[in-house]
């Protein structure tokens, strides 16, 4: 399974975009790129998922280098509301099965 | 459609107690998963099923047994509690396929004093 590494912690003001980027020299072929938030006292939840170019939908946006290398969530005109910890997992089911959750990315997002 | 519902909330045992969680699933998926997730930290997979009647060992499965006689309930077991088994436990479900998602419950806060 490719190791993921991320940015610990990101603060950002209401109304900006946040991008925060995730590293994974090591994604196989079959790997997927998918990005999990969770809140405060509450389960991961899934925001999007990708395996190349740009994908997007009605919360965030992915984007994947040609390489695959690393991934860029992308969250447009954030809230308060958007402090949480983000989780960029990489892996598929093909061939067995493992999920490896690092630490994640923790957004702050200020008035 | 409740999703993935965990049972109990919360838990305070003592050190050597036992207990079971109940984890729930009315999405008829075929992959369910336990977690623990300390402070601060991320989540680290206890035990897994790919199926009914399957199980088999995650990252850190030391001191946690698991069933999954149906295929919408996912049980774990702590056969004697310790203190380092204070956490927040996670149940989540997938459909096995490919390109999955996990869906999470809510979580059971455990401590064990």
């Amino acid at each position: 399974l490719a190791k993921t590494t991320q940015p610990i912690s990101m603060d950002s003001y209401e109304g900006q975009e946040v991008n925060i980027t995730c590293s994974h020299n090591n994604i196989a072929t079959n790997d997927y790129i998918t990005w999990y938030q969770q809140f405060p006292s509450q389960g991961p939840r899934f925001i999007i998922q990708g395996y190349k170019t740009k994908v997007t939908n009605e919360v965030a946006s992915l984007f994947i280098p040609a390489d695959r290398k690393s991934s860029t969530l992308s969250l447009p005109r954030v809230s308060l509301s958007d402090t949480a910890v983000y989780y960029c997992l990489v892996g598929d089911r093909t061939g067995g099965f493992k999920t490896i959750f690092g630490a994640g990315t923790r957004l702050f997002v200020k008035a | 459609n409740a999703g993935v519902t965990q049972t109990p909330k919360f838990r305070v045992l003592k050190t050597g107690q036992s207990m079971t969680l109940l984890c729930a699933q009315d999405m008829n998926h075929e992959y369910m998963y336990w977690y623990r997730q300390d402070p601060g930290m991320g989540l680290r997979l206890i035990h897994y099923s790919v199926g009914e009647g399957t199980t088999a060992k995650g990252e850190v499965p030391d001191g946690y047994n698991v069933s999954r006689l149906k295929k919408q309930n996912f049980l774990l077991g702590l056969e004697s509690a310790a203190p380092s088994q204070t956490s927040v436990y996670f149940c989540a479900s997938s459909s096995g396929h490919r390109t999955d998602t996990q869906y999470f419950g809510p979580g059971t806060r455990l401590t064990v004093l």
